[in-house]
């Protein structure tokens, strides 16, 4: 089983939509999550970081932790063409050496 | 600009050939670690070092050997690349005070194929 599990997608909504990004994990001992978006052929750019548990919000992002179900979450409001790339979840228990999911393809449809 | 610089961009090697990535930072990070990212695997942890002088492996480190040449500095080397090295590869730093992470910087990568 791996450590970090996400649905690789593609996810494809029109403009406007909101959007749940979901990755869930095995190690209950992960403190740190963060999300990261990458466009394609280039490296990948952090989006958002929460450290243990609850919720944060930035502009139109908004990410979710739920260490009963482990269980974290991505949203985005109000979602963009610009929006369209891969997003990938990470968690650590360290801070050190992080395990990221697969990544979901997200394509946003003027 | 502030961040992390890869070079190469791309390569090609031979099966059997070595070579070095080299990766620096200028944000005055500790930590600085070395990922490859494969279709459906994602990105999984090579090496990395968590201050200047120290270096650990990570998930995948069999073939692969780093130096942390400096603070600025984590080098990637490939002894005797093998075409299951083919991947991407992805230099990152990242600053921590206390047990807060302040999250990767990565590079832009690096596109190696081995034939």
């Amino acid at each position: 089983q791996k450590e970090v599990e996400q649905d690789p997608g593609p996810l494809s909504v029109p403009e406007g939509a909101i959007v749940s990004l979901n990755c869930t994990y095995s190690n209950s001992a992960f403190q740190y999550f963060m999300w990261y978006r990458q466009y394609s052929r280039k490296g990948p750019e952090l989006l958002m970081y929460t450290y243990s548990s609850g919720n944060k919000e930035d502009g139109r992002f908004t990410a979710q932790v739920d260490k009963s179900s482990k269980y974290i979450s991505l949203f985005i409001r109000d979602s963009q063409p610009s929006d369209s790339a891969t997003y990938l979840c990470a968690m650590s228990v360290t801070g050190n050496q992080f395990y990221f999911g697969t990544g979901t393809s997200l394509t946003v449809i003027p | 600009n502030a961040g992390v610089t890869q070079t190469p961009k791309f390569q090609v090697l031979k099966t059997g050939q070595s070579m070095t990535l080299q990766c620096a930072q200028d944000m005055n990070h500790n930590s600085m670690y070395w990922y490859r990212q494969d279709p459906g695997m994602g990105l999984r942890l090579i090496y990395y070092s968590a201050s200047e002088g120290t270096t650990d492996k990570g998930e995948v480190p069999n073939g692969y050997n780093v130096s942390r040449l400096n603070k600025r500095e984590f080098s990637l080397r490939l002894e005797s690349a093998a075409p299951s090295q083919t991947s991407v590869y992805f230099c990152a730093s990242s600053g921590m005070t206390g047990q807060l992470n302040y999250g990767y910087t990565f590079g832009s990568g690096t596109r190696l194929t081995v034939v």
